[in-house]
Parts: structure tokens; C-alpha cells; sequence
């Protein structure tokens, strides 16, 4: 069974200042790794997503994510963070690459993301 | 831009009530979910549907729960008899077919709340 932690409940940045957002995932077989974003009232968002390939992947609205499989990682990070940038930021994990089982996702906790002035 | 809708978009209803909660997924999505989350709890997978059945559902998914495609457009998870544990967002999702990199497109979820 695959589980994710995120590691930090909430995370306070000032506005211009780096967002990391920290994901560690377990699995037993190589996973699809995903970044979702919710903003107040709002449904969850698709941020990226890593499948196969580069390992590095870019994101919509600035952020990015780097897979690293000796380490288990998931980290989401942002240069520059932006006062819109502030919501909750949720870690996923798929080990079904197909089918019907692909949208079982296991998700984290949940990273409560402030940003001030 | 396509989207999810839900309805409602808060419920209160007391316990032992049925509950029904309805999805409307983007109009060329195949495979349809329902997820939930109890609030201060991780967001949890609930079941998945495709081609008019159940293709997977967790151990939260038990008898008192149903879901169903009754047309071609909505998609509804019943809940028979509520429990106050019952209390969370429930979170519909659908995906397209034939691609298994595709991403989900959730709604904006149904809150409900058991007295």
C-alpha cells in the first residue's frame, strides 16, 4: 500500500520569498506523483503531475516539482511566492498506471500555505 | 473552461436520513470518483465507476453507500442511513479514457454535516 506525508501543516513565506512544500511518499512499485492546490471554496486543482521521464516538472503558476527516488520525494517549490499563492497544497500518489484503478489517489495531510506582506 | 459541478453545495440532515449528493462530470469523462474528506483529515478515496459500474472502492465504501449513473450526464453518491461520522466534503472527480496520465478534475465538493 502507498501512504504521503507531507511534512508541515502549515508553511508561512513572505512575498517574494521561496516556497518549499515538503512530500515524502511510500510505495512499492514506481509511483505517479501529483501536486493539487485548493483555494478557499474551490475544488482541488492539478498543479503537475509526475508520470515518467524527466524528473524535474513544471507547473502551472511558477511551481515546480523534482521526483527523487532515493529519497522518496516529492517537493514542491516556488522561486518567488505570490500573495495568490496562498491556499492548501496537497501531495498525491497513484500506483496503478492504467485503467480503472488510476484515479485512486492517496493523498497527504495537506500543507496550509500563508503568505504575507 | 469544462468543470465539475456538485450540488448541493452544503447539506445538513440529521442522523438516520438519507442523503443523496450529485455530480455533474465534464461531458467526455469516462471514469467518474467520489472522494472525502473529514475535516482536519487527509482527503480519502471513496470509489471509483466506470462503464456503468463500480470498478473499485476503499473499506469506507460499505453497504449504507451507493452510487449511481442514472443519465448520461450526473452522477450521484447515496448515503442510506447518515451517521454523525458521516460529516465531511465529499469530493466528486471524473477523468478521460484511454489516457493513463490524465489527470482529475474534481468539484468543488458537497458539505455535509450530520446532526
Amino acid at each position: 500500500a502507498q501512504s504521503v506525508t507531507q511534512l508541515g501543516s502549515h508553511v508561512s513565506v513572505s512575498e517574494g520569498a521561496l516556497v518549499l512544500l515538503r512530500c515524502n511518499y511510500s510505495s512499492s512499485v514506481p509511483p505517479y506523483l501529483f501536486w493539487y492546490v485548493q483555494y478557499p471554496n474551490q475544488g482541488l486543482q492539478l498543479l503537475l503531475k509526475y508520470t515518467t521521464g524527466a524528473t524535474l516538472v513544471k507547473g502551472i503558476n511558477g511551481f515546480e516539482a523534482e521526483f527523487k527516488k532515493s529519497e522518496t520525494s516529492f517537493h514542491l517549490t516556488k522561486p518567488s511566492a505570490h500573495m495568490s499563492d496562498a491556499a492548501e497544497y496537497f501531495c498525491a500518489v497513484a500506483t496503478d498506471a492504467g485503467g480503472t484503478s488510476y484515479g485512486k489517489l492517496t493523498f497527504g495531510q495537506g500543507t496550509i500555505l500563508t503568505v504575507h506582506p | 473552461e469544462p468543470e465539475v459541478t456538485q450540488t448541493p453545495s452544503h447539506q445538513v440532515t440529521q442522523m438516520g436520513q438519507e442523503v443523496i449528493l450529485r455530480c455533474v462530470p465534464i461531458s467526455n469523462h469516462l471514469y467518474f470518483y467520489w472522494y472525502r474528506q473529514i475535516l482536519g483529515q487527509k482527503v480519502e478515496f471513496l470509489v471509483s465507476f466506470y462503464n456503468n459500474e463500480i470498478s473499485e472502492k476503499s473499506e469506507i465504501f460499505d453497504d449504507q453507500f451507493s452510487v449511481e449513473r442514472p443519465d448520461g450526464s450526473n452522477f450521484t453518491l447515496k448515503i442510506r442511513s447518515t451517521k454523525l461520522e458521516d460529516s465531511a466534503m465529499y469530493f466528486c472527480a471524473s477523468r478521460q479514457a484511454g489516457v493513463s496520465t490524465g489527470e482529475l478534475f474534481f468539484g468543488e465538493g458537497s458539505r455535509l454535516t450530520v446532526l
